[in-house]
């Protein structure tokens, strides 16, 4: 198994409150991902980083910030939490480039009340 | 952008039974990729296709490409209750490989 830890792995918090998930690598990859699933809408990609400092939007990146200080650690932050982003959340890791398979996390289940 | 249409969305079939489930892309493959996700947990790699008519087997599961059609068939040999879970597609909706767009999922049980 790749060497993708997820913290926390379950969390309940209210509406407006900040959260942050963090995504710890040993696997040295350059790329690093977050997604979130949910019914009806499968995986969908929020931000990712292709190096330290260096990051991008995915599809659903309103209400969401990234941050990468280090190689193996890639923190998802909600500002403000929303009912809406109630959901289970992956962390993938790749070596970056065509071809290159993605490796996922084990996920963490959110839910905002 | 792209989009990947999975079917069947769900699927129940006897122990020992054969299956097929589909990955359809609305544009151009540049990448497939199959995984499996048990429920509750993380997806896990299962393989990946690049090439028009490429074709990969790991154990009982085979997975094929065809680029013409912008299609990719999953096929399941003489099922068993392992096999059950969320089989996902995912596809690089271009060549730079930087970001995976993910079909919706195929939900597979297996009766003993």
């Amino acid at each position: 198994d790749a060497g993708i830890t997820q913290s926390p792995r379950h969390k309940v918090t209210e509406t407006g409150t900040p959260v942050t998930l963090r995504c710890h690598q040993t696997e040295n990859h350059r790329y690093m991902y977050w997604y979130r699933q949910d019914p009806g809408h499968g995986l969908r990609l929020i931000h990712y980083s292709y190096g330290v400092k260096d990051t991008d939007k995915g599809e659903v990146s309103d209400g969401y910030s990234v941050s990468r200080s280090k190689t193996e650690d890639f923190l998802l932050t909600l500002e403000s939490a929303t009912s809406s982003q109630t959901s289970v959340y992956f962390c993938a890791i790749s070596g970056g480039g065509a071809k290159e398979t993605q490796y996922f996390g084990p996920g963490t289940r959110l839910l905002v009340l | 952008s792209q989009e990947l249409e999975q079917s069947p969305q769900s699927l129940i079939v006897q122990e020992g039974k054969n299956l097929t489930i589909n990955c359809t892309s609305s544009k151009t493959l540049y990448g497939l990729y199959w995984y499996k996700q048990k429920y509750g947990e993380g997806l896990i790699f299962l393989m990946m296709l690049q090439k028009g008519g490429e074709e990969k087997s790991h154990e009982k599961i085979t997975a094929k490409l065809d680029e013409k059609k912008q299609q990719s068939s999953l096929h399941i040999t003489a099922s068993q209750p392992s096999h059950a879970g969320i089989y996902l597609c995912g596809a690089e909706p271009n060549n730079a490989g930087n970001m995976l767009t993910f079909g919706g999922g195929t939900r597979l049980m297996v009766k003993p």
